[in-house]
C-alpha cells in the first residue's frame, strides 16, 4: 500500500493564481482531511470528508474549496492565492468510528506551498 | 473554548526519560491521541488513550486522567532519532474534527 500520497511536494505561486493540491488514498477509509501548518504551530483543519459527496469545513475553511468525487481522492483547490496561505499542506485519512478509529490519522508527506 | 495546551520545548539527555505533558479543554471528550513529527516530515501517529490509565508500546507510553483533564507521554531510554516534535490531540465533541495542541520540540543532548 502507498497509504496517503500528496502532489506536488513544492509549489511557488504569484498572488492571485490558483490551483488544486491532490491528495489519494489507497487504505479505503472513509474520512479524509486538509491541515495547514505553520511554522512553530501545530496544525488547524481546512476541511474535511467523511465520506464521498459529504465535505465540511474545518476551523480555517476560506479561500480553500473541496470536493469528493471518489473515496480514494479530496483535493484541495485554492480559488486566488494570498501571501497568508504561504504554508505546509498536510492531507490525512483514518477510518470513522469505533474505538480511536477517527483519531488515528494517517498523513501524506506534505505540500510546501510558498505564494510570492 | 476547546483548547490544548502543552509546553512547546523539553531538553533531555540520551538515554534518560522524558514527560511531555497535555491538558485540554473540551466538550463530548472521546480520548487523547499523541503524535511524532520530525523536521520536515509529517505527522505520525503514536498512541490514542479513551480510559483512564497508562498504554505503553515499547519504550513510549501514554497516559490519561480524564477527571484531571490531562495527559502525558512517557518516552524512555532516549535516542536521538527521538529528536522531534510531539502533538497532543483531541475530537472537537461529536464532529468529525480533531484539534491540535502547538507541539513540544523535544531537544535531546547526547
Amino acid at each position: 500500500n502507498a497509504g496517503v500520497t500528496q502532489t506536488p511536494k513544492f509549489q511557488v505561486l504569484k498572488t492571485g493564481q490558483s490551483m488544486t493540491l491532490q491528495c489519494a488514498q489507497d487504505m479505503n477509509h472513509e474520512y479524509m482531511s486538509w491541515y495547514r501548518q505553520d511554522p512553530g504551530m501545530g496544525l488547524r483543519l481546512i476541511h474535511y470528508s467523511v465520506g464521498a459527496g459529504i465535505t465540511d469545513q474545518g476551523e480555517v475553511p476560506n479561500g480553500y474549496n473541496v470536493s469528493r468525487s471518489t473515496t480514494e481522492d479530496f483535493p484541495l483547490r485554492l480559488l486566488s492565492a494570498a501571501p497568508s496561505q504561504t504554508s505546509v499542506y498536510f492531507c490525512a485519512s483514518s477510518s470513522v468510528g469505533g474505538a480511536g478509529g477517527q483519531e488515528t490519522q494517517y498523513f501524506g508527506p506534505g505540500t510546501r506551498l510558498l505564494v510570492l | 473554548g476547546q483548547s490544548l495546551e502543552q509546553p512547546s520545548e523539553v531538553t533531555a539527555v540520551e538515554g534518560a526519560i522524558v514527560q511531555i505533558n497535555c491538558t485540554y479543554q473540551t466538550s463530548g471528550f472521546y480520548g487523547l491521541s499523541w503524535y511524532q513529527q520530525h523536521d520536515g516530515g509529517a505527522p505520525t501517529f503514536l498512541s490514542y488513550n479513551a480510559l483512564d490509565g497508562l498504554e505503553e508500546t515499547g519504550r513510549f507510553s501514554s497516559f490519561l486522567s480524564r477527571s484531571d483533564s490531562y495527559g502525558y507521554l512517557l518516552l524512555q531510554e532516549l535516542q536521538m532519532k527521538d529528536s522531534a516534535s510531539y502533538f497532543c490531540a483531541v475530537r472537537r465533541g461529536s464532529n468529525y474534527q480533531l484539534i491540535w495542541g502547538a507541539g513540544t520540540k523535544l531537544i535531546i543532548k547526547p
